[in-house]
């Protein structure tokens, strides 16, 4: 069964730092989406994508993030100076059209120190 | 306000018994969803509806729009289906809004 596939699986870094978050969706899915889940509690959306751009984003992502789908498979969100209250599960998830089912990868934890 | 309550947050059955989780939404949505969330975090989508029942296996899903209320279902819960369930309404069809879950164990 088709899969997203997210790396690394846990990341760490020390406060100030840039960081990148892979994705790579399921190949005919078109719509794309960044969720976060800081430890015991809601999962979140962040923003979602196609069509190469953002269609819709949360008051969570500012200025500091950033999403790009760089090469036509891969979908990266970018931090840019990351805070320890980014620390969190970041996950991916696709579908092939908005009225359909999400696939979600298996997240990333992120780990600011 | 697009909250998403669920619940019960714990649940504890025996094997073989039948569960019921519910979810509820204070305004209209485009489409609602169940999640499965596995001690090591990873997200499965069990279920979108935007109205009726859908099935699958020994899980159902139904959702009653004028009520703005869904439940998931399951019959004849097993040990393995031992996991974080989440409600999730999608607004737009593009943002989300996530419950807070429902712990759900199911003892041998």
């Amino acid at each position: 069964e088709p899969e997203v596939t997210q790396t690394p699986s846990h990341q760490v870094t020390q406060m100030g730092q840039e960081v990148i978050l892979r994705c790579v969706p399921i190949s005919n899915h078109l719509y794309f989406y960044w969720y976060r889940q800081i430890l015991g509690q809601k999962v979140e959306f962040l923003v979602s994508f196609y069509n190469n751009e953002i269609s819709e984003k949360s008051e969570i992502f500012d200025d500091q993030f950033s999403v790009e789908r760089p090469d036509g498979s891969n979908f990266t969100l970018k931090i840019r100076s990351t805070k320890l209250e980014d620390s969190a599960m970041y996950f991916c998830a696709s579908s092939e059209d908005r009225n359909y089912g999400y696939t979600f990868g298996s997240g990333t934890r992120l780990t600011v120190v | 306000k697009n909250e998403v309550e669920q619940s019960p947050q714990n649940l504890t059955a025996q094997e073989g018994e039948f569960i019921t989780i519910n979810c509820s939404y204070s305004v209209g949505i485009s489409a609602l969803h169940w999640l499965q969330q596995h001690p090591g975090g990873g997200i499965v989508s069990l279920f979108m509806l935007s109205s009726g029942k859908k099935k699958h296996g020994r899980l159902i899903a139904t959702i009653n729009i004028q009520e703005k209320h869904s439940s998931l279902h399951i019959t004849a819960s097993h040990p393995r289906d031992s996991a974080v369930y989440i409600c999730a309404a999608s607004y737009n069809n593009n943002d989300m809004r996530f419950g807070a879950g429902t712990r759900l164990t199911v003892k041998p």
